[in-house]
């Protein structure tokens, strides 16, 4: 079962190209997260949505309910921003849990 | 500094050995989990706990166990029954449930079982 799902899988960019990531889901959610895994594995929330859209600082995210999808923008993109980046979502079916995408290996190169 | 520690951050045991992997967190979280990651898959929930002295298995619990004596501390035993146990571990907390709180995650230990 796929519950989310991302595209693409693998991106490459250059330098100062501006960036989106989907993520579409199949199930009414309560809360999406998107999160930002490093090459060494440690991984960080960048944002946590129930509608609408956030922003901090090049990073946007948006999500429409009706369409159950949400994108994850990167503006003037760096290679500091080369991760891979995790769409998750809260279900009533998952108990309270976050359910994962494989997420988007995303590399820009300068 | 708050955070998550997780530790080792490698480890390799032999074939048929429990392994017990560390995770340790001074954010005064409630809620802890413990994850696994294979390549092209994602996250899979392992255990949770929502309060110490208590918690639940996940997707994937089979061949695992758990405890949470403290608030601070959820340790993670793989055990000889986990049929693949060679993966990346990550453990997470956060203040309550994942609905309205953002996760903090550890910086995970990759296992390999030999």
């Amino acid at each position: 079962k796929n519950e989310v799902e991302q595209s693409p899988q693998n991106l490459t960019a250059q330098e100062g190209e501006f960036i989106t990531i989907n993520c579409s889901y199949s199930v009414g959610i309560s809360a999406l997260h998107w999160l930002q895994q490093h090459p060494g594995g440690g991984i960080v929330s960048l944002f946590m949505l129930s509608s609408g859209k956030k922003k901090h600082g090049r990073l946007i995210a948006t999500i429409n309910i009706q369409e159950k999808h949400s994108s994850l923008h990167i503006t003037a993109s760096h290679p500091r921003d080369s991760a891979v980046y995790i769409c998750a979502v809260v279900y009533g079916g998952s108990q309270g849990n976050l359910i994962f995408g494989k997420g988007t290996k995303l590399s820009v190169k300068p | 500094d708050g955070g998550i520690t997780q530790s080792p951050k490698y480890l390799f045991r032999k074939e048929g050995q429990n392994v017990t992997l560390s995770c340790e967190q001074n954010l005064n979280h409630d809620a802890m989990y413990w994850y696994r990651q294979d390549p092209g898959q994602g996250l899979r929930l392992i255990y949770y706990s929502q309060i110490v002295n208590d918690f639940q298995k996940g997707d994937i619990a089979e061949g695992y166990s758990v405890s949470r004596e403290k608030k601070e501390s959820f340790p993670l035993t793989v055990t000889s029954a986990q049929k693949n146990p060679t993966a990346f571990y990550l453990c997470a907390s956060s203040i309550g449930v994942p609905s309205y709180n953002e996760q903090f995650f550890g910086p995970g230990t990759r296992l390999t079982v030999l």
